[in-house]
């Protein structure tokens, strides 16, 4: 089973700044089968990207994914109030598909 | 509206019974692989299940293997999932969710099982 260990636990920030997630896999991964999600409270997630960069539909473009092997990065530039919330990464290149344990995004 | 609607949940006792199911809409669900995803109350995410898009394939996590079944109804547009001799840590939200490239990219709200006695 392929581990997905996400950086930091959590993040303080303050709505303007940049957000830069991480997502290390045990092994390597094809970008093809990476992405990541966001989880409000009392919601379900949502997809943001796919393929490891690829946005998914109504995303905003201050969303981007990207990396490949074992090491993958969300980048969220200019936070919006709106952003802050818990972001998941997945995979789906060796079964069974995984989550990483997730990075929670907080107002500094 | 494209959506996917799951219904099921509950309490039930340690060792009992409960099945789940997940109605879509505004999308052919006959074409669409679909999964069972659960999240642990304050927990992660957690995959459990997979089913092909004519239902000639399952696939599940270890710890639910033997105990949960997942199938569908394409002609009711529902995914199901059968759960059995069920324990104190399958306590959970489940999400339906349709699969996207091996991502997904639609859920439903989730339905809350709560396995307690």
């Amino acid at each position: 089973e392929i581990v997905l260990t996400q950086s930091p636990g959590t993040l303080s920030l303050s709505p303007g700044e940049r957000a830069t997630l991480s997502c290390r896999a045990s092994q390597s991964i094809s970008g093809t089968y990476v992405a990541w999600y966001q989880q409000k409270p009392g919601q379900a997630p949502r997809l943001l990207i796919y393929g490891a960069s690829s946005r998914a539909t109504g995303i905003p473009d201050r969303f981007s994914g990207s990396g490949s092997g074992t090491d993958f990065t969300l980048t969220i530039n200019r936070l919006e109030p709106e952003d802050f919330a818990v972001y998941y990464c997945q995979q789906s290149g060796s079964p069974p598909r995984t989550f990483g344990q997730g990075t929670k995004v907080e107002i500094k | 509206e494209v959506q996917l609607v799951e219904s099921g949940g509950g309490l039930v006792q340690p060792g009992g019974s409960l099945r789940l199911s997940c109605v879509a809409s505004g999308f052919t669900f006959s074409s669409s692989w679909m999964h069972w995803v659960r999240q642990a109350p304050g927990k992660g995410l957690e995959w459990v299940s997979r089913i092909t898009s004519d239902g000639s394939s399952t696939s599940y996590v270890d710890s639910v293997k033997g105990r949960f079944t997942t199938s569908r109804d394409n002609a009711k547009n529902t995914l199901h999932l059968q759960m059995s001799t069920l324990r104190a840590d399958d306590t959970a939200v489940y999400y339906c969710a349709r699969d996207h490239y091996g991502c997904f990219d639609l859920w439903g709200r989730g339905t809350l099982v709560t396995v307690s006695s």
